[in-house]
């Protein structure tokens, strides 16, 4: 299994809260991308990272927000959480980024926003 | 927009059956995977087809690619209780000079013994 975990695995938080959520990989990968998972959905990228420092945008990126200061570590802030952002957050990493390539999975967290 | 959709959404079956699941887009990939889903884990590849009309067996599994590479199938023969789990198609595509990701909205397969 790819060395990936997440933290927290769940967490509860009010409307209003600002929440981060941290990927920490022992890979060594470069690439790394958070994606929520919705019913009906599947799973839609919300932000990816190429390098240390180096950020973009995914598919449904408003109100989230990321860093990366090491290549280890991915982090997800949600400034002010909504009840839309109750979702359970995934993120994944690659060795190399091609339209081939596999993705490893870290095991999740469950974010529920009241 | 929905760029792949799977169908079916749900399927339950009994142990011992044979299943299909389809996954289809009206855009072209170079490539599409199936990743398997148990619950509260991350996806886990099972497979990428790459050609047109290419089959790729795994044991009672079985993969095929679309001729014209907008299609795949799943197909499952005697399924089994540990076959339980969703099921997602997805492909590359590239945006802005990058690979993404795009997932299929799911199968969600029961296996009952």
């Amino acid at each position: 299994d790819a060395g990936i975990t997440q933290s927290p695995r769940h967490k509860v938080t009010e409307t209003g809260t600002p929440v981060t959520l941290r990927c920490h990989q022992t890979e060594n990968h470069r690439y790394m991308y958070w994606y929520r998972q919705d019913p009906g959905h599947g799973l839609r990228l919300i932000h990816y990272s190429y390098g240390v420092k180096d950020t973009d945008k995914g598919e449904v990126s408003d109100g989230y927000s990321v860093s990366r200061s090491k290549t280890e570590d991915f982090l997800l802030t949600l400034e002010s959480a909504t009840s839309s952002q109750t979702s359970v957050y995934f993120c994944a990493i690659s060795p190399v980024i091609s339209s081939y390539n596999e993705q490893f999975f870290g095991p999740g967290t469950r974010l529920t926003v009241l | 927009t929905q760029l792949l959709e799977q169908s079916p959404q749900f399927l339950s079956i009994q142990e011992g059956e044979n299943l299909t699941v389809y996954c289809n887009s009206s855009s072209v990939f170079s490539s599409l995977q199936w990743y398997r889903q148990e619950p509260g884990e991350g996806p886990v590849l099972l497979v990428t087809v790459v050609t047109g009309g290419e089959v790729k067996k795994l044991k009672r599994l079985t993969f095929q690619f679309g001729d014209a590479r907008k299609d795949s199938s799943l197909h499952i023969t005697a399924a089994q209780p540990g076959d339980t789990g969703l099921y997602l198609c997805a492909g590359y595509v590239r945006d802005t000079g990058f690979q993404k990701l795009v997932f299929g909205t799911g199968t969600r397969l029961l296996v009952s013994p």
